[in-house]
């Protein structure tokens, strides 16, 4: 099983309602990252949070981070048809080699 | 513009006709790798590098071959593709000397489909 896992594996919301994703993993981590992907695009990095914070927040983006829960969520505000895309949370962790493991990923739609 | 530049973008070939998917990064950038990625698979890493010179294994890496002889350039080859080389494949970077150092950077992928 994967170090990240994403929850729900597929989400479809109205224009203007929140989005929110979960990740949950195994291990002790050093950070964990969220990404984004366009259909048949490149991952395109959103927000990095390290262990020892809690909380960060990026325009309409804000993630938490629960080590003790070993798990993570994004939410997104106010969606837009635009934020339709997979999320993907990446952690890094010693155990894995202090290398990037991602999760198999939400897949977000926003209907307009 | 900063970005992580793959070629081909889309390819069809058969089975043992040796390809190379190209990488190349214009951000001075150390850190270069290679995933590739499979539905309900998730990314899963084939090999990274770095530095120049300096190529490691990743999770996945029969059947691939990498290089690193100058720091912009990543190529990804595969000597004898088989079907279950048919996948999405990205190149990716990162400044610093291995993955944990912030945002990797992605090329816009390459889908490569082996017959």
């Amino acid at each position: 099983s994967q170090q990240g896992e994403e929850d729900p594996q597929a989400l479809s919301i109205q224009e203007g309602e929140n989005a929110t994703m979960n990740c949950s993993y195994k291990t002790s981590i050093n950070n964990l990252q969220w990404y984004r992907q366009n259909s048949g695009r490149g991952l395109v990095h959103l927000i990095l949070i390290r262990s020892n914070e809690r909380e960060k927040h990026s325009g309409r983006l804000r993630v938490t981070l629960d080590t003790s829960k070993k798990s993570s969520s994004l939410l997104i505000t106010a969606s837009r048809a635009a934020d339709t895309a997979s999320y993907f949370c990446a952690t890094d962790a010693r155990e894995y080699g202090n290398k990037l493991v991602f999760g198999a990923g939400t897949i977000l739609r926003v209907k307009s | 513009e900063a970005q992580v530049t793959q070629n081909p973008r889309y390819l069809i070939t058969v089975t043992g006709k040796k390809l190379t998917v190209t990488c190349s990064q214009n951000m001075n950038h150390e850190y270069m790798s290679w995933y590739r990625q499979d539905p309900g698979l998730g990314l899963r890493q084939i090999y990274y590098s770095m530095n120049v010179e300096v190529t490691d294994k990743g999770d996945v890496p029969e059947g691939y071959k990498v290089s690193r002889k100058e720091k912009r350039n990543f190529p990804l080859i595969l000597e004898s593709p088989s079907p279950n080389q048919t996948s999405l494949y990205f190149c990716a970077s990162n400044f610093g000397t291995s993955e944990n150092t912030g945002e990797l950077f992605f090329g816009e992928g390459s889908r490569l489909t082996v017959l």
